[in-house]
């Protein structure tokens, strides 16, 4: 079973910084069935990145992913108030059929 | 629009069963599959298991094998996810996700979520 790890596990910025978050996994992935989605309190996941680098229908060009292997980034390059929240990683194996990162929170320094 | 629409909350005691339902609407249904994937209070996203919408074909968690089972009607684009034994632990939003796996693989829309609460 592949193990995704998110890192940092919680990370405070200001409005107009840069975020960059860290997903590893245990195992090499494949770059196309990396995927980053977005929560926000009392919402569902919103898909953000798909093909580790590839920007889901309506996502904002301040998003990005990057990576290869076991080791891929979603950056934001300029946070607005809105993109307060959690991001999880997820990559689709054969057992179990996916798996999700534990998470990191963007939340406001 | 694709729009996936769940069943509202549900309150049930251990040992008892939830299904919960999941219309899909905007797409062809049976030309995807999907997903469920429960998220416990404060805590990060499980996938529990997918279905396939064109054959029925399913691929289950291992924790969750022999209490969940996941099932379609192509007829009224509907997925279901029964969860039988139900215990504390159960207590989540439960979320039906469209699942697509091609070229790319992605849960690329999601319902609104069903919140479960098991207790006595």
């Amino acid at each position: 079973e592949i193990v995704l790890t998110q890192s940092p596990g919680t990370l405070s910025l200001s409005p107009g910084e840069r975020a960059t978050l860290s997903c590893r996994a245990s195992q090499s992935v494949s770059s196309s069935y990396l995927a980053w989605y977005q929560q926000k309190p009392g919402q569902a996941p919103r898909l953000l990145i798909y093909g580790a680098s590839s920007r889901a229908t309506g996502i904002p060009d301040r998003f990005s992913g990057s990576g290869s292997g076991t080791d891929f980034t979603l950056t934001i390059s300029r946070l607005e108030p809105e993109d307060f929240a959690v991001y999880y990683c997820q990559q689709y194996g054969s057992s179990p059929r996916l798996t999700f990162g534990p998470g990191t929170k963007v939340d406001i320094k | 629009q694709v729009q996936l629409v769940q069943s509202g909350a549900e309150v049930k005691k251990p040992g008892a069963s939830v299904k919960v339902s999941c219309k899909a609407s905007g797409y062809t249904f049976t030309s995807y599959g999907i997903s469920w994937v429960r998220q416990a209070p404060g805590q990060g996203l499980e996938w529990m298991g997918w279905i396939s919408a064109y054959n029925g074909n399913t691929n289950y968690a291992q924790k969750l094998q022999g209490r969940v089972t996941m099932t379609t009607d192509t007829s009224t684009s509907t997925a279901y996810m029964e969860l039988r034994s139900l215990r504390s632990d159960d207590t989540a939003v439960y979320y039906c996700a469209r699942d697509v796996l091609m070229v790319y693989a992605m849960l690329d829309y999601w319902g609104q979520g069903t919140l479960v609460t098991v207790s006595s």
